[in-house]
C-alpha cells in the first residue's frame, strides 16, 4: 500500500531565510504524480507545486521548490525567502495516476515564520 | 485557477439533526468529487468519492447511512450528515479533479465546513 510520510510535524524558519520541508513516500508504481499543498490558517487547501514521477527535472514555482528523488523516494519542499505568508501546514501528496485517482496525504508539517 | 465553493463555512446544530453541506465546481465540471473530514492538527482523511450520477464509494469504517453523498450534477456534490451527534464535530472538506482535457492530478479544494454538534 502506498503511504506518505512527513518526518518533521513542526518547522520554524526566519523571514528571508529558507527551510527545507520533508517528504518520503512509498509505492511500487512507476508513474505517478506528487504533490506540496498548503493549508493557511484560513484552512483552504491551495496547490503549491506538482511533479511528475517521469520527469526527472525538478519543479520549481517561484521561491518554492522542490528536490525529488525517484529512487530514494523523497520528495521535499524548500521554500526560499522565506515570507510571513508562507506560515501555515503543508502537506504531502501522492497520486497514483494509475489507480483510481484517490490521493494520498501526508501527517502535514506546521511550519512558522519568525518575523 | 478552477474554483470549488463549499457552503456554509461553518454550522452550528443541535445533537439529533441533520446537516447538509454543499460543494459546487464553479468554472468547471467535475464528474468526480471527494470529501474528507480532518481533525484539529491532523492531515486528511478521505470519506468517501462522490461520481456524479451513480453511488458514492466510502471509505473503509465510514458508515454510508451516517453520512449520505449525493451528486446530481456535474457542479454539485452535497454531503448530508444525519442525525448528528458530538462525535460528528468536525471540519469537512471538499475536492474535485478537473474531468476534461489532460489530467494534472491537481486537486481543487473547497473552503471546508466547520460542523459543530451541541
Amino acid at each position: 500500500a502506498q503511504t506518505v510520510t512527513q518526518s518533521q510535524p513542526e518547522m520554524s524558519v526566519q523571514e528571508a531565510e529558507t527551510v527545507t520541508l520533508s517528504c518520503t513516500y512509498d509505492t511500487s508504481e512507476s508513474d505517478y504524480y506528487l504533490f506540496w499543498y498548503k493549508q493557511p490558517p484560513s484552512r483552504q487547501m491551495i496547490l503549491v507545486i506538482r511533479q511528475e514521477a517521469y520527469k526527472q527535472q525538478n519543479a520549481t514555482e517561484n521561491r518554492f521548490s522542490v528536490n525529488f528523488q525517484k529512487a530514494a523516494k523523497s520528495f521535499s519542499l524548500k521554500i526560499s525567502d522565506s515570507q510571513l505568508g508562507d506560515a501555515a501546514m503543508y502537506f504531502c501528496a501522492y497520486d497514483p495516476k494509475t489507480s483510481y485517482d484517490k490521493v494520498i496525504f501526508g501527517p502535514g508539517t506546521s511550519l512558522s515564520v519568525i518575523p | 485557477g478552477a474554483v470549488v465553493s463549499q457552503h456554509p463555512s461553518w454550522v452550528i446544530c443541535k445533537s439529533g439533526t441533520s446537516v447538509k453541506i454543499e460543494c459546487r465546481s464553479l468554472d468547471f465540471q467535475a464528474t468526480t468529487m471527494f470529501w474528507y473530514r480532518q481533525f484539529p492538527k491532523q492531515s486528511l482523511m478521505l470519506m468517501a468519492t462522490s461520481n456524479e450520477g451513480s453511488k458514492a464509494t466510502y471509505e473503509q469504517g465510514v458508515e454510508k447511512d451516517k453520512f449520505l453523498i449525493n451528486h446530481a450534477s456535474l457542479t454539485l456534490s452535497t454531503l448530508t450528515v444525519t442525525s448528528a451527534h458530538p462525535e460528528d464535530s468536525s471540519f469537512y472538506i471538499c475536492s474535485a479533479e478537473l474531468s476534461m482535457g489532460p489530467g494534472t492530478g491537481e486537486l481543487f479544494f473547497g473552503e471546508g465546513s466547520r460542523l459543530t454538534v451541541l
